[in-house]
């Protein structure tokens, strides 16, 4: 059963450009998460989708960010126009269901490097 | 709201001796506690969860951690540290409803051969 798909796993974008990350969850899984990392820090919350569905998007910049979970293929976050600002390791995570005790389990991440 | 603190940014500890690595959260209603671990340039890695029951729980790699309600902490302990232990750990919390895991700042732990 391979494990959470992230890809690409590093991406380098010049200011103004856009950013496509894309996340296939487990097999099975139908709840992603995104989460943002950026030099030593911790993983802050963005998003999190179901299928077709955004649920809580409580922690993502309000312009510029987006997150889609379609009925077939990966979830996409987009950034759209870049800046600096916005490089960080971006991971995402999935769950077999939604419950608070369910375990997240986490991808490789993809590094994002802005010019 | 919940929060999650983990007070020591760097611990070292020689290869051998019992190693602890700190957390205490804060949140509303019952906590769920998670640790994950992250190897450089990584991703995280699901150690062990508290949900309820016994206050010891034991996970990967020969961790375990106590939750300790009355201090709000939920420590990650190993008898017997390794040098493969080394590594970025980090504890997060989620309340009941919650979906969002919120992560503490994280702590490197070095095991000094």
């Amino acid at each position: 059963n391979a494990g959470v798909m992230q890809n690409p796993r590093h991406l380098v974008r010049r200011r103004g450009q856009e950013a496509r990350l894309r996340c296939s969850p487990m097999k099975g899984h139908s709840h992603v998460y995104w989460y943002r990392q950026l030099p030593e820090e911790g993983l802050k919350f963005m998003v999190y989708l179901q299928k077709e569905n955004i649920i809580d998007e409580s922690g993502m910049p309000k312009e510029r960010f987006s997150a889609e979970f379609p009925k077939e293929g990966p979830s996409i976050l987009r950034i759209q126009q870049v800046v600096r600002g916005d490089s960080a390791a971006y991971f995402c995570a999935s769950s077999p269901t939604a419950g608070s005790t369910d375990t997240q389990y986490f991808g490789p991440g993809t590094r994002l490097t802005v010019l | 709201a919940q929060s999650v603190a983990q007070p020591e940014d760097q611990v070292n500890v020689a290869e051998g001796n019992p190693l602890t690595v700190k957390c205490t959260y804060s949140v509303s209603g019952n906590p769920y506690l998670f640790w994950y671990v992250q190897y450089p340039n990584r991703g995280l890695q699901f150690l062990l969860k508290y949900i309820t029951g016994d206050n010891l729980v034991k996970g990967s790699y020969g961790f375990e951690a106590e939750f300790n309600k009355s201090q709000t902490s939920f420590h990650l302990k190993k008898p017997s540290a390794l040098v493969s232990d080394s590594a970025l750990y980090f504890c997060a919390v989620r309340d009941l409803g919650n979906e969002k895991l919120t992560f503490g700042t994280g702590t490197r732990l070095t095991i000094i051969p």
